[in-house]
């Protein structure tokens, strides 16, 4: 499976909203609720932000959320904050027990 | 607390192996599926290999299969990653990531670098 497509960038000033797109195929994000989302800050491991496409674990701001249509999946950040600023990786099931994340997508709170 | 914690990284050379290890603790690790994801040097996340629970069934990505190799022994609340045949390409810091539900991974460990050099 090649890598979810995301763009590489996207910027926002604090307070407004953005949206990161995570484009696939039918045979991952569109195939399957199974999509989940990740909040990397450099030289950090990974934080875990969404599961099956909109589903926030606990602990992990309402500011965050997420959708799907068709083959693209989609993270919602509202209310950006400073702290906001980070890649953002996409990740959907793929069938056969695989896994296939996003290229990334950096932030920039300006 | 409940953490993952990695090691066994450091610098190979080119076709030799080596093993990484994975200690989990604060959580019943015989529990949860585990998995191992790697990100190159200034690059994205990318999913290597996934064990089951019990370790009945595991699976790699195809860019590494037949190299590496994903084990557990819950006794010793240790996931492991067997890779052999190393090339530079699989220069990378090499997490763990325990599955909270459907393969989504809700708790990761903090890395060991692996680096392929002559």
């Amino acid at each position: 499976h090649s890598a979810l497509t995301q763009p590489a960038s996207v910027s926002g000033s604090p307070g407004q909203s953005i949206t990161i797109s995570c484009t696939g195929t039918s045979s991952d994000v569109g195939g399957y609720n199974l999509v989940s989302w990740y909040q990397q800050r450099p030289g950090r491991a990974p934080n875990f932000l969404i599961y099956e496409v909109h589903k926030r674990p606990s602990g992990v701001s309402n500011r965050f959320s997420g959708s799907k249509s068709g083959n693209t999946a989609s993270l919602r950040i509202s209310g950006l904050q400073a702290e906001d600023e980070a890649d953002y990786y996409c990740c959907s099931y793929a069938g056969d027990n695989t896994l296939v994340f996003g290229g990334g997508t950096k932030l920039t709170v300006l | 607390q409940v953490q993952l914690v990695e090691s066994g990284g450091g610098v190979v050379q080119p076709g030799r192996s080596l093993r990484l290890s994975c200690t989990a603790s604060g959580f019943t690790f015989r529990n949860y599926g585990m998995h191992w994801v790697r990100q190159a040097p200034g690059k994205g996340l990318e999913w290597v290999a996934g064990v089951w629970y019990d370790g009945s069934d595991k699976y790699n990505a195809d860019s590494v299969k037949g190299r590496f190799v994903i084990t557990r022994d819950n006794s010793k609340n240790t996931l492991f990653l067997q890779i052999n045949s190393l090339r530079a390409e699989d220069t990378a810091v090499y997490y763990c990531a325990r599955e909270f539900i459907n393969d989504a991974l809700d708790l990761w460990g903090q890395g060991t670098m692996v680096t392929v050099s002559s």
